[in-house]
This record gives structure tokens, sequence and C-alpha cells, in this order.
């Protein structure tokens, strides 16, 4: 079955360091990839995607590149805030029969101290 | 912008009392999810529907009931809360056209059973 392992937390960086969360996952046939950002006390918000090998996915200065070849998807950002302290999740969409759900990894938290 | 409800956002409660979860969204999506997070982070998905009238059980078994008689609502219900249920609920939807099936999700409600 379909399965994503993501780098296990916390994470804890100084402000503007950089920052890397690897992400690899099992799927059959071509997933969609996504990073999700969880905020203290909020749901889940979509932070980037790709949806077909080699795409890069961006946003609010992340980034991450669907590696079918590798199977990864991992998770960067050249300079971290403060502001960036949350729970990150990897997922995918395999599509077929399973394409009502996502697959998540189990997070990865992150502390950026100022 | 994403629109989607949860309510309550906090609910203490004694072992026993049936309890109901709202989740509404705004955005005439057909596909919705129910899931559980542990306090370690994790995602499970309990619940999901395809459109009115369809539910599913999710990848992880609970005790709680869901229902889908309008598009717009989709409420979880547990007939008998005991200290077990104690979790955070996340709410998400997904529209039929979503590219890789990217799903919203509502602000949770943290639910205590004492």
């Amino acid at each position: 079955g379909d399965s994503v392992t993501q780098m296990e937390g916390p994470v804890t960086l100084s402000e503007e360091a950089f920052l890397t969360i690897n992400c690899t996952y099992t799927a059959t046939g071509y997933p969609s990839l996504f990073w999700y950002v969880q905020y203290p006390g909020e749901g889940l918000q979509l932070l980037l995607k790709a949806t077909k090998a080699d795409d890069k996915g961006s946003n609010k200065g992340f980034e991450a590149t669907y590696r079918k070849e590798t199977t990864s998807f991992h998770l960067e950002k050249g300079s971290v805030q403060v502001s960036d302290s949350a729970v990150y999740f990897c997922a995918l969409s395999s599509g077929g029969g399973s394409n009502y759900k996502l697959t998540f990894g189990k997070g990865t938290l992150l502390t950026v101290n100022p | 912008e994403a629109d989607i409800y949860q309510t309550p956002r906090y609910l203490v409660i004694g072992t026993g009392k049936k309890i109901t979860l709202e989740c509404s969204q705004t955005m005439g999506h057909d596909k919705m999810y129910w899931y559980q997070q542990d306090p370690g982070m994790e995602l499970h998905l309990i619940h999901y529907s395809y459109g009115v009238n369809s539910t599913e059980k999710g990848d992880l078994s609970s005790e709680s009931t869901v229902s889908r008689i309008r598009t717009e609502h989709f409420p979880l219900t547990l007939e008998s809360a005991r200290p077990s249920h104690t979790s955070q609920y996340l709410c998400a939807s997904s529209p039929w056209t979503s590219g890789g099936n990217e799903q919203f999700f509502g602000p949770g409600t943290r639910l205590t059973v004492l």
C-alpha cells in the first residue's frame, strides 16, 4: 500500500538557518505530492504541491521537487523565521481506487528560535 | 480562501454523554473527511463521504458515526463519550476536480472526555 516516511523531529533551528525536512514515499502509479503545515491550535493548510515528476512546488519561500527516481519530495527553505514554527506533513494522493484520500507522514515539528 | 468551519473548537464533557461535532463547508465540495489527530501529531482517517447519502469508514476504526444529508454539512456523533475519545478531530473537504486530491481543512475540535 501507499506510505509516506518523513524525517522525525523535533527539529530546532535558529532564525535564518537553512531548513530541510526529508520525505520519501511508496506508491503505485504516479502520485501527487503535498506538503501541509499546521500552526499551533489550527487545522492543516496546504503549503505546496507537485502533480508530476520533476515539478517543483513553491510557496512562502519553501520549495520541494518531485523526484521520481528517488521517490522523494524533500521540503527546503533557505532562511527560516520564527513564524515558520509549526508541524509539517508530507502527503501523497495516488489516484485510482484510492483517489479519495491522502496518505500522510507522521509530521515533523519545527521550532525556530530568535 | 478555504471556507470550512468546525464547532465547537473546544469541548470538555463527562463520560457517557452524547456529542456531535459540527463541520460545514461553503465551497460546494463533494468529498468530505474526518481525521483524528493523536497527541503525537499523526493523522488518522476515520470517516469520509463522496457526496450526499454516502459515508464510508476510514483507515482507523472509530466508535463515532457520521451523516451526510446535505452537501455542505458532515457532522460526527459519539453516542457515549469515553476518555479514550479524547483527541483533536479535523474535518476536511475536497472537490472532485481538484488536481491531485488537494484537501482543505477546518480549524479542528479539541475534545476532552473526563
